[in-house]
């Protein structure tokens, strides 16, 4: 069974660097064609795709957001780290991560931690 | 950026109709698009990818048409769970993107 989970803070102060972790059960990040991706949704917004990281340590970014972000993962310790820095109120959100299945070229995801809020307020 | 536009914003349905949710790609993305489904308060769902194949434990009652740019989702006799945010994505080109989703509400 596939579980994810994020963690971090749900408050930030503008200018501060978020950093969120995805810890996931039910997989390997080792395992070719797996990865993670990290999903937002501002309250009551579409959702936006930030970053992916694939099993080979292969990344990419949201072209509009790469500048700040950095995704890392420790296969060893089934975790997925996500930075993004200088925050501004417009990334107060929920944030998810969400698993990639293997055995297709197709960038989706079939399974979702619960998401966190941050907060980004003075 | 492929942009996604899904309509229309809202769907009222009643329950035991059909819902006919539609999608459309700023350019072609072929048949590589997915369709999620999210209630209040929870994650979303993956329904369908590859523009029509229903994911695992999804009903039948959920199908999904469409490739090139004109993409439908079709729930064949709405059930009251059924009611949520529904959002398609494209992941033909990088960066992948969603359309800003379509609410379907009980009428």
């Amino acid at each position: 069974q596939i579980t994810l989970k994020e963690s971090g803070p749900t408050l930030v102060k503008p200018t501060q660097t978020l950093t969120l972790t995805c810890t996931f059960s039910g997989f390997s990040l080792s395992t070719s064609g797996v990865g993670v991706g990290w999903i937002r949704q501002p309250p009551g917004k579409a959702l936006e795709w930030l970053a992916l990281i694939y099993w080979d340590d292969d990344k990419r970014y949201s072209p509009s957001l790469k500048s700040r972000l950095t995704i890392t993962k420790d296969t060893s310790k089934n975790q997925v780290v996500l930075t993004m820095t200088n925050m501004d109120p417009v990334d107060t959100a929920t944030y998810y991560c969400a698993h990639r299945p293997a055995g297709t070229p197709a960038v989706l995801f079939d399974y979702w931690g619960q998401g966190t809020l941050v907060t980004v307020s003075s | 950026e492929i942009v996604m536009t899904q309509s229309p914003a809202t769907l009222s349905v009643s329950p035991g109709e059909r819902a006919t949710l539609s999608c459309r790609a700023s350019q072609s993305v072929s048949s590589n698009l997915a369709w999620y489904q999210q209630k209040p308060g929870q994650a979303p769902r993956l329904l369908i990818y590859g523009a029509s194949t229903r994911a695992t434990g999804i009903p039948a009652r959920f199908s999904g048409s469409g490739s090139g740019t004109e993409f439908t989702l079709t729930i064949s006799s709405l059930q009251s769970e059924d009611f949520a945010v529904y959002y398609c994505q494209q992941y033909n080109n990088w960066p992948i993107t969603f359309g800003q989703g379509t609410r379907l509400e009980i009428k």
